[in-house]
């Protein structure tokens, strides 16, 4: 599959903090994905993205796929503990059906 | 509604033998498809079926396979295990349409020993 760079590889924040995490490709991609993992569960979908530019926005979520279509970012506001869990990028290329995961972030939240 | 349901949760297997996992849909969703997921990385595709047709398949060996359904519920077997398939199997539905989006059950955790 294609390789996505996803960073940082963790953070560590205060509560009411915003937090940004990116994901880049070498590829193109037709659609980018933001998913959560927490412990023992499978990832749940957050935002789904589907044109180059686009913006889009889930409570205090927002996420953007890239003009380049190579890269996408999420931003969480006003961090709370809930929040905490493993945050993985993921899109479609040209190329197939698989679906490209990034290798996670990490983010741990303090009260 | 219930969401992708998984079955089992947990497997305990040895070295050589087989295993199937089983995974049924999202009410609706016409497309299945397996992941498998090592600590500390991301899910990495492994099949996915549309129609219970086989319409892509990730770099994994032959010991690996898979099938749909008529109802779209899928199994994944795999045959003469390695210690290195100890992983969590992830089974995600979509409508099926290109590029709709996965929505994943909570896997199952297989460990070879």
């Amino acid at each position: 599959g294609q390789q996505l760079n996803q960073s940082p590889q963790s953070m560590f924040i205060q509560e009411g903090e915003d937090v940004s995490m990116n994901c880049t490709s070498s590829s193109i991609f037709n659609t980018w994905l933001w998913y959560k993992q927490d412990p023992g569960e499978g990832p749940v979908l957050l935002i789904a993205l589907y044109k180059a530019g686009e913006l889009t926005s889930n409570g205090r979520l927002t996420a953007q796929f890239g003009i380049t279509r190579k890269d996408s970012f999420l931003n969480i506001s006003a961090s709370i503990p809930s929040d905490v869990g493993i945050y993985f990028c993921a899109g479609h290329t040209n190329s197939g059906y698989a679906l490209n995961f990034g290798k996670g972030t990490s983010l741990l939240v303090t009260p | 509604d219930a969401g992708v349901t998984q079955s089992p949760t947990h497997l305990i297997k040895t070295r050589g033998q087989q295993v199937t996992l089983r995974c049924s849909p999202i009410s609706g969703h016409k497309s299945v498809s397996w992941y498998q997921q090592v600590l500390g990385q991301g899910p990495q595709f492994i099949f996915q079926y549309y129609e219970k047709e086989e319409r892509g398949r990730g770099n994994f060996p032959d010991r690996f396979s898979a099938r749909q359904f008529p109802n779209y519920s899928s199994e994944l077997n795999v045959n003469a295990l390695l210690l290195g398939d100890s992983a969590l199997y992830l089974c995600a539905s979509s409508l099926g349409q290109d590029n709709s989006p996965l929505h994943f059950g909570n896997g199952t955790r297989l460990t070879v020993t």
